[in-house]
């Protein structure tokens, strides 16, 4: 069954540190991955996509992917986050279909 | 440029009701999908339109039933609504033919069913 997995459900840290948060999926044949962000009152937003070529991908506002196909992983990555990073943070795939499977999201908490 | 917008915002109904759930899509845009995230999880998938069809489908009833009009808005209709409906009901829009094309996410609708 087509799945994807997101083992940090909620993630407290202090500006400054860095960050990664967990993704694997399950999911046979080509795959496309996202991570999306949603900040508290806003909608939806994506941060970041690998859809083929360089596995490590950067997206907006520092963050930055690593998909690893051996280890069904594509991994979120930022080396220092800000207060204005708290939010909800969902990884997602899809195939040769637009339909997107998301994880259940981890919440990130930043304190001054 | 107009993004993805849905009406209402919050809608509060009772079991067994039916509701009407409405998007339009970010300008440019033909194909509208719809979501259902439920507290603590991640958006699931319920359907997709083009061209007026529903072109896929999700896990869910055929109490839940969409359209498309010739202007690319949708409606989300539930029919005997269940206590578990209640959720935040997303829609995305995006453009057919474009290879990896991106979702574009609107506000959602916040749907309390009591």
């Amino acid at each position: 069954a087509q799945s994807v997995s997101q083992h940090n459900h909620h993630v407290i840290l202090s500006e400054a540190a860095s960050l990664e948060l967990g993704c694997n999926y399950s999911y046979g044949g080509t795959v496309n991955l996202f991570w999306y962000v949603q900040y508290p009152g806003q909608h939806l937003q994506l941060l970041l996509k690998y859809f083929s070529g360089d596995p490590l991908v950067k997206g907006i506002k520092g963050f930055e992917a690593e998909f690893i196909k051996s280890k069904f992983s594509f991994n979120l990555r930022k080396p220092s986050v800000q207060w204005s990073d708290t939010a909800e943070y969902f990884c997602a795939v899809n195939g040769n279909t637009d339909k997107l499977i998301f994880g259940t999201g981890t919440r990130l908490q930043v304190f001054p | 440029d107009a993004g993805v917008t849905q009406s209402p915002t919050h809608l509060i109904k009772t079991r067994g009701q039916q509701v009407t759930l409405r998007c339009s899509p970010k300008s440019g845009h033909d194909t509208v999908s719809w979501y259902q995230q439920a507290l603590g999880q991640g958006p699931q998938f319920i359907f997709q339109y083009y061209e007026e069809e529903e072109r896929q489908r999700g896990n869910f009833p055929d109490r839940f039933s969409g359209h498309q009009f010739p202007n690319y808005s949708s409606e989300l209709n539930v029919n005997a609504l269940l206590l578990g409906d209640s959720a935040l009901y997303l829609c995305a829009s995006s453009l057919a033919g474009v290879h990896n094309n991106e979702q574009y996410f609107g506000p959602g609708t916040r749907l309390t069913v009591t």
